[in-house]
């Protein structure tokens, strides 16, 4: 079973949509969570972090379940600035040394007009 | 959170050569790490390297292949020995974590011929 895992999309929703994302991770030790984006030929930039209890950002919702070994990210009212690679990045430590990031390999997203 | 500056943006080599691609931070970073994303592919952790003393690399790559530089807190390079075709890829620098996450350059898009 791979490590971190994501529907590869692509997402194709018009604007004003809300589309969710889903990600699961198969290390049950996994300590933190992260959502990136990487637009096209661009690096990726931290989206949000993941915290247990659920957190938003605008118009971004990301939630995890720790039983389920699940991560979600939701998007409400999408922009077409929006369209972009979508990263589920998991940590097996808090905080230290990038050895131990897995990245999915990332959902695509394009939001049409 | 940090700045980086990461060069060559793009390069085609030839089977058999080397390429070297540089990181410099805007800040002191005890750690600095290089990625590699092949198409369609997650980001894949290739070594971390530490000012003062010799890369650690994760399974799969080695040293003579990705030798790696550190000669300073703000500064590393990664080379790319003996290419070939199947070393086409994107090669990222990273460091973190810091308050924006974990920051990346803009990438080294590599292609072999």
């Amino acid at each position: 079973r791979k490590e971190v895992e994501q529907d590869p999309g692509p997402f194709n929703v018009p604007e004003g949509a809300t589309v969710a994302f889903n990600c699961t991770y198969s290390n049950s030790a996994s300590q933190s969570f992260f959502w990136y984006r990487q637009d096209c030929r661009k690096e990726p930039k931290l989206l949000m972090s993941v915290y247990s209890s659920g957190n938003e950002d605008g118009r971004f919702t990301a939630q995890l379940n720790r039983a389920s070994q699940y991560i979600s990210l939701l998007i409400r009212d999408s922009k077409l600035s929006d369209s972009a690679t979508y990263l589920c990045v998991v940590n097996m430590l808090n905080g230290g040394s990038q050895g131990n990031l897995i990245f999915g390999k990332g959902t695509k997203l394009s939001v049409k007009p | 959170s940090a700045v980086i500056s990461q060069k060559p943006s793009r390069d085609i080599c030839q089977r058999g050569t080397s390429l070297t691609i540089q990181c410099q931070v805007d800040s002191q970073v005890t750690m600095m790490f290089w990625y590699r994303q092949q198409p369609g592919q997650s980001l894949t952790l290739i070594a971390t390297a530490n000012q003062g003393s010799e890369a650690t690399y994760e399974s799969g790559f080695v040293i003579d292949k990705f030798p790696i530089s550190r000669p300073n807190l703000t500064f590393s390079t990664l080379t790319v020995s003996n290419m070939s075709p199947e070393d086409s890829s994107i090669y990222l620098c990273s460091v973190g974590p810091g308050s924006g996450g974990y920051t990346f350059g803009s990438g080294t898009r590599l292609t072999v011929v």
